[in-house]
């Protein structure tokens, strides 16, 4: 099955600094790159996706980018502000053999931004 | 548009009792997944139903069980109860067939002493 490594477990940043996570998978017929924002108390947040017909897409102060012969993509988020601050999952799924897409998660980075 | 659902929001039980946990899919959705997500690890697949059927299950024993209901509502249900069996329940729902994302539910945090 999908085996998905992130890094890093922990980030800490400066507002306004920028943040990178980096995640790669395994499984090379995975083509859907969900990245979810997990605050405390609550369920995770689809905050951006790539599939993987497309290298790059941006969403205001994210970006995902997508390297499918390296098999990683990674988040990339400018200008951090404190309410930036959560737990980031990012998620490989497979192309479905029946069913709907089922995502495995990465082990997830707890970003820390000092105001 | 009401999101995903779950009830309750926090449970305690103790080992070797069962317990059933409630979910409610976002509006127009019909698939709901559910996901076990232990302290400081991403979320566990454990088995989505379509049409009240378990069309895909993750790596869980049969002490784990669902059912959907007619209004794609669903249940998921632990027998025997474990103290491993202690985190995060998340439940999420999306299109069989259509667009890739799942919305997540809140969650249910199970405590099992």
């Amino acid at each position: 099955g999908e085996n998905v490594e992130q890094h890093p477990s922990t980030l800490s940043v400066q507002e306004g600094d920028s943040a990178v996570i980096k995640c790669t998978y395994s499984d090379s017929a995975s083509n859907y790159f969900p990245w979810y924002k997990q605050e405390l108390g609550k369920g995770p947040q689809l905050i951006i996706d790539i599939r993987s017909n497309v290298g790059e897409k941006k969403d205001q102060r994210i970006a995902v980018t997508l390297n499918k012969t390296a098999k990683h993509f990674s988040l990339h988020i400018t200008e951090t502000q404190p309410e930036d601050s959560a737990v980031y999952f990012c998620a490989a799924n497979p192309k479905p053999t029946g069913g709907s897409y089922i995502p495995t998660f990465g082990r997830g980075t707890s970003l820390i931004v000092h105001p | 548009d009401a999101g995903v659902t779950q009830s309750p929001t926090h449970l305690i039980k103790t080992r070797g009792q069962q317990v059933t946990l409630r979910c409610s899919p976002k509006s127009g959705h019909d698939t709901v997944s559910w996901y076990q997500q232990a302290l400081g690890q991403g979320p566990q697949f454990i088995f989505q139903y379509y049409e009240e059927e378990e069309r895909q299950r993750g790596n869980f024993p049969d002490r784990f069980s669902g059912h959907q209901f007619p209004n794609y509502s669903s249940e998921l249900n632990v027998n025997a109860l474990l103290l491993g069996d202690s985190a995060l329940y998340l439940c999420a729902s999306s299109l069989r067939g259509g667009s890739y994302e799942q919305y997540f539910g809140p969650g249910t945090r199970l405590t099992v002493t």
